[in-house]
């Protein structure tokens, strides 16, 4: 069964620091894509990344980079040297190509402080 | 840009009350869904549409209804209104529903029942 798992539900960082938020996803696909959305305290998601499931390149922009390591089935995000604007509920999400379904996991809360 | 616009921001309903949460975008999308989210929970589908005319049932269809009589606007209606309604309702929109394709949300509508 599709299933995207944030165990961090919420992590306090100070401005500056490096910070890694978790994403595992399960899935019997071999096509598939993962997401990450951002939801700043304005409320609306906006969308940061897809990968689909045969480009394990890790990407970076930024400060911004992600690690997609299909032997783990984890979609990581790094955030290098923080910022009190990267504050907010980060979402990693799953969409199979099989069932034509978008499945989010509980979310992350970073708290940035200066 | 607009892009999705979503009203109320909050609104409070007696139980068995009835309201509808409005729902535009003006991107031409012709995919269009509306969420729930509930503490420590990942977003579920409540209903989507492929284009006027057309909506169909997603993960939590009970107690809603949703009608798509135009491209932009895609309304949710809550005929009944019970406190397992509480939530943060997201209207999202699409280009496409391949699984690739990122979805572009609105600020959401706070709702409690009471």
């Amino acid at each position: 069964a599709q299933k995207v798992t944030q165990a961090q539900t919420e992590i306090s960082v100070v401005e500056k620091e490096d910070v890694t938020l978790d994403c595992v996803y399960e899935t019997r696909d071999t096509t598939y894509y993962l997401f990450w959305y951002k939801q700043p305290p304005s409320g609306e998601l906006v969308f940061l990344i897809r990968r689909n499931s045969f480009d394990e390149q890790n990407e970076i922009s930024g400060r911004y980079s992600w690690n997609f390591q299909k032997s783990t089935s984890s979609f990581n995000f790094t955030i290098t040297a923080s910022q009190v604007v990267d504050s907010a509920v980060y979402f990693c999400a799953l969409s199979e190509v099989s069932t034509d379904k978008l499945i989010f996991g509980t979310g992350t809360r970073l708290q940035v402080f200066p | 840009n607009a892009g999705v616009t979503q009203t109320p921001k909050f609104r409070i309903l007696k139980i068995g009350q009835s309201m509808t949460l409005q729902c535009a975008q003006d991107m031409n999308h012709n995919y269009m869904y509306w969420y729930r989210q509930d503490p420590g929970m990942g977003l579920k589908l409540i209903y989507y549409s492929v284009g006027a005319g057309i909506t169909d049932k997603g993960e939590v269809p009970n107690g809603y209804n949703v009608s798509r009589s135009t491209t932009e606007d895609f309304p949710l209606r809550l005929e009944l209104a019970a406190p397992s309604q509480t939530s943060v309702y997201f209207c999202a929109s699409s280009y496409s529903n391949s699984p690739n394709e990122k979805l572009f949300f609105g600020s959401g509508t706070q709702l409690s029942v009471l």
